[in-house]
């Protein structure tokens, strides 16, 4: 079953306004990563927390991980109309050789 | 520098037919992965393969098969396909785990069974 599960599923905000938006997650994990997807693209990188991480920014972005309550959360400040998009968690699990697990997406609607 | 390319882009096939999905990277990397994503359903893993030769299941693997013969491949096959199978196709690859990397992926195969 999948790892992730993202919260909202889908979040309606006006530009200039942050958007938060989280993931929970299963098992104990090496590293958690945020990817966004474009309207009919492939994924692309965001961001990657570490499991001895606590915080992590990357320009607007700000991700947070609470591996004792196996969370985490991304922050987008000032959101744009072109963030408009997909947002998905994907975890690296400590097990070993586990192929990186996605939860179902956060759909973001920025509107100008 | 290319990095993923999935080939096809657009597939339609009646049910029954079979097809191979190619999924090709030049960043050398040793993982790769086919997902399928569904409305509502995120990403599902279908297989997987830690290098070359190596292939392995993942969430969804009935009704497909893959073959990693040289490291910069990867093939997922649909021996005879079924309406369920209509879905959209992502290739990724990433270096390794070590103290994690991040995952690189194809633009995607939109396969319809019809």
């Amino acid at each position: 079953s999948q790892q992730g599960e993202e919260d909202p599923q889908a979040l309606s905000i006006q530009e200039g306004e942050n958007a938060t938006m989280n993931c929970s997650y299963k098992t104990s994990i090496n590293n958690l990563q945020w990817y966004r997807q474009n309207s009919g693209r492939g994924l692309v990188h965001l961001i990657l927390i570490r499991s001895n991480e606590r915080e992590k920014h990357s320009g607007r972005l700000r991700v947070t991980l609470d591996t004792s309550k196996k969370s985490s959360s991304l922050l987008i400040t000032a959101s744009r109309a072109a963030d408009t998009a997909s947002y998905f968690c994907a975890t690296d699990e400590q097990s070993g050789n586990t192929p990186l697990v996605f939860g179902k997406g956060t759909r973001l609607s920025v509107i100008a | 520098n290319a990095g993923v390319t999935q080939t096809p882009k657009f597939r339609v096939l009646k049910t029954g037919q079979s097809m191979t999905l190619l999924c090709a990277q030049d960043m050398n990397h040793e993982y790769m992965y086919w997902y399928r994503q569904d409305p509502g359903m995120g990403l599902r893993l279908i297989h997987y393969s830690v290098g070359e030769g190596t292939t392995a299941k993942g969430e969804v693997p009935d009704g497909y098969n893959v073959s990693r013969l040289k490291k910069q491949n990867f093939l997922l096959g649909l021996e005879s396909a079924a309406p369920s199978q209509t879905s959209v196709y992502f290739c990724a690859s990433r270096r390794n785990l070590d103290r994690g990397t991040e995952a690189f992926f194809g633009q995607g195969t939109r396969l319809t069974v019809v």
